[in-house]
């Protein structure tokens, strides 16, 4: 089985603060991606990245960053929280096709 | 502009009550659709991959079709642990520096409620 695991379940963080959500992958994968996912817009794609030390930009960059060091590990960066950052985040993994989700992060910023 | 529309936004069912989600798409360069189930408080779950008009999947009581602009998830006789929203995504195609990739894009889902 797929197995995607995030640093933290939840996280309440305080508005200028900066934040490391972190996703591991155990499978090898190649393709990993960072959603936000937020009551009425749905899920929303920040960055992914396609390959070690690979990103592109998803639909909304701003205010994030990311990094990929290594094959199974992705990092959202938060460089200085804001209150409008408050939402689930979601890291995703996949070979081609589907996209496997980890179980997310609910960040607060307060 | 890709788009991924859902509908209805949210249903009610019965317990046997069977019905169908509506996942309709206006995209360039697809390269397949997927069904995904998402509990609250937790990530999607995928369910099925559809890669050309015509195709089926089945698993326990869901199948999953689809045609050229939509596809369906029908439920038969659905159950309360069926109870969850169900999103679509269609993955689309691109180029870029890196060569050929391809991203997902979302609908944004349809809850599902089963009473007993």
């Amino acid at each position: 089985d797929v197995k995607v695991t995030q640093s933290s379940r939840y996280l309440v963080k305080r508005t200028g603060e900066k934040v490391f959500l972190e996703c591991v992958q155990d499978m090898d994968h190649e393709n990993m991606f960072w959603y936000r996912q937020d009551p009425g817009l749905g899920l929303r794609l920040i960055y992914f990245s396609y390959d070690v030390k690979m990103k592109e930009k998803g639909d909304i960059p701003e205010g994030y960053s990311v990094s990929r060091e290594k094959k199974e590990r992705f990092s959202l960066i938060l460089e200085s929280a804001s209150t409008n950052q408050t939402s689930m985040y979601l890291c995703a993994s996949s070979p081609t096709g589907p996209q496997y989700f980890g179980p997310g992060t609910r960040l607060t910023v307060t | 502009e890709d788009q991924v529309t859902q509908s209805p936004e949210a249903l009610r069912l019965q317990e046997g009550e069977s019905s169908s989600l509506n996942c309709s798409y206006t995209v360039s360069g697809l390269r397949g659709l997927f069904w995904y189930r998402q509990d609250p408080g937790k990530g999607p779950e995928f369910l099925f991959t559809l890669y050309s008009a015509g195709e089926e999947k089945e698993k326990e009581r869901l199948k999953a079709t689809l045609t050229k602009k939509e596809s369906f998830l029908h439920i038969t006789a659905p159950k309360p642990e069926d109870s969850a929203t169900y999103l679509c995504a269609v993955r689309i195609s691109y180029f870029n520096s890196g060569g050929s990739n391809y991203k997902l894009t979302f609908g944004k889902g349809t809850l599902l409620t089963v009473n007993p």
